[in-house]
């Protein structure tokens, strides 16, 4: 069965502190792996598309990285603008196949 | 810039009422779909459509049905609203399967 599992549910962090986000997933034939930020009452806003092992993309202080098992969120030296749910995705034969996400708390 | 916008950011309906949940994309996309997103649940399908007056039941369909007249436009239906559809209901545009999916600002349903 197609799954994704995101950890930790919420991460705290201090302004500057860098650390990681996890997406893993079991998709038979991935077709592609999206990271989406939500802020709270908004629709998800579309971050990365990775579609093959090896595969990083970067934005700004946030880095996504893919392998076949799991794709990583890094997030450096964060700022308190960066709090808000992500969310990671898969589709594989049509579907996506959304993790609940991790909210992510900057403090200043 | 891509752009999805749904009909209302926010709704109050009475248990019973029929509801119309409006969505529309500007980018072309063959495929659309709802979803509502509930604390601790997350993002879950209710319906999608992969083409014009063409559509597939979700994960969840149940208590819902959907409208694709046109290419641009796909509408989320409340038959008899109900106050476990109290919820974050999203729609989201893609132009097929591999790529990416765009949503909408949502809008949250309240059903007393």
């Amino acid at each position: 069965e197609d799954q994704v599992t995101q950890s930790p549910e919420a991460l705290r962090l201090q302004e500057g502190e860098s650390s990681s986000l996890n997406c893993s997933y079991t998709v038979s034939g991935l077709r592609g792996l999206f990271w989406y930020r939500q802020d709270p009452g908004k629709g998800p806003e579309f971050l990365f598309t990775l579609y093959s092992a090896g595969e990083e993309k970067e934005k700004e202080r946030l880095k996504a990285t893919l392998t076949k098992k799991e794709s990583f969120l890094h997030i450096t030296a964060p700022k308190p603008e960066d709090s808000a749910t992500y969310l990671c995705a898969v589709v594989g034969t049509y579907k996506y196949i959304f993790g609940t996400g991790t909210r992510l708390k900057v403090l200043a | 810039d891509v752009k999805v916008t749904q009909s209302s950011r926010y709704l109050v309906k009475r248990t019973g009422e029929k509801v119309f949940l409006e969505c529309v994309q500007d980018m072309d996309h063959e495929n659309m779909f709802w979803y509502r997103q509930d604390p601790g649940l997350g993002l879950r399908l209710i319906y999608f459509s992969y083409d014009v007056k063409m559509k597939e039941k979700g994960d969840i369909p149940e208590g819902y049905s959907v409208s694709r007249e046109k290419k641009e436009r796909f509408s989320l239906i409340l038959e008899s609203a109900s106050t476990n559809q109290t919820s974050m209901y999203l729609c989201a545009g893609r132009q097929s399967p591999s790529e990416t999916q765009y949503f909408g600002p949502g809008t949250r349903l309240l059903v007393l």
